[in-house]
């Protein structure tokens, strides 16, 4: 069964204070990992698409990586505005690949 | 462009009642979809659709109808709601079924009592 898990489900920071955030899957034939970051009330907005292990993908103060079992968030010196539910999913190939497999998010405080 | 927009943002039905939320995008894609989202269950999959007159069944599709007679428009109707069904729902779409960025609507609240 594809599955998607993510840890912590909650981290706190200082601002300035760099971590990561996990993401483990299994999936039967992966097609791409995607994070989206979620504000309170608010629909999920995307940050990245991962296809191949080894890739990475960088925004600002966001850096995804990809292995075959697992993928990260690196958030460096953040901020508060980076406090947010960030969510990982995946799509695997088969009947449906439009499906997004979601884990249940990291949500991220950051304080002043 | 407005992207994916939904109504109502919140709404309240007693159980037995019917309604339908509604889904659009102005961004001509192909692939539409509906998500709930509830706690400690993160976002699951309802139905989905790949093009205009094509839908399909997603992971949670009890309880829940859909339609799509136009490429911009994909409307979530529920036939005779029920307290389980009070949840968050989202609306997706993407140029095309499969590794495209989906871009999400900014949702409805629902509360079945």
């Amino acid at each position: 069964e594809d599955q998607v898990t993510q840890s912590p489900e909650a981290l706190r920071l200082q601002e300035g204070e760099s971590s990561s955030l996990n993401c483990s899957y299994t999936v039967s034939g992966l097609r791409g990992l995607f994070w989206y970051r979620q504000d309170p009330g608010k629909g999920p907005e995307f940050l990245f698409t991962l296809y191949s292990a080894g890739e990475e993908k960088e925004k600002e103060r966001l850096k995804a990586t990809l292995t075959k079992k697992e993928s990260f968030l690196h958030i460096t010196a953040p901020k508060p505005e980076d406090s947010a539910t960030y969510l990982c999913a995946v799509q695997a190939w088969g009947s449906n690949t439009g499906k997004l497999i979601f884990g249940q998010g990291t949500t991220l405080q950051v304080k002043p | 462009n407005a992207g994916v927009t939904q109504t109502p943002k919140f709404q309240v039905l007693k159980t037995g009642q019917s309604m339908t939320l509604q889904c659009a995008q102005d961004m001509n894609h192909e692939y539409m979809s509906w998500y709930r989202q509830d706690p400690g269950m993160g976002l699951r999959l309802i139905h989905y659709s790949v093009g205009a007159g094509i839908t399909d069944q997603g992971e949670v599709p009890n309880g829940y109808n859909v339609s799509r007679s136009t490429t911009e428009d994909f409307p979530l109707r529920l036939l005779s709601a029920a307290p389980s069904q009070t949840s968050v729902y989202f609306c997706a779409s993407s140029y095309s079924e499969g590794t495209e960025t989906q871009y999400f609507g900014p949702g409805t609240r629902l509360l079945v009592l």
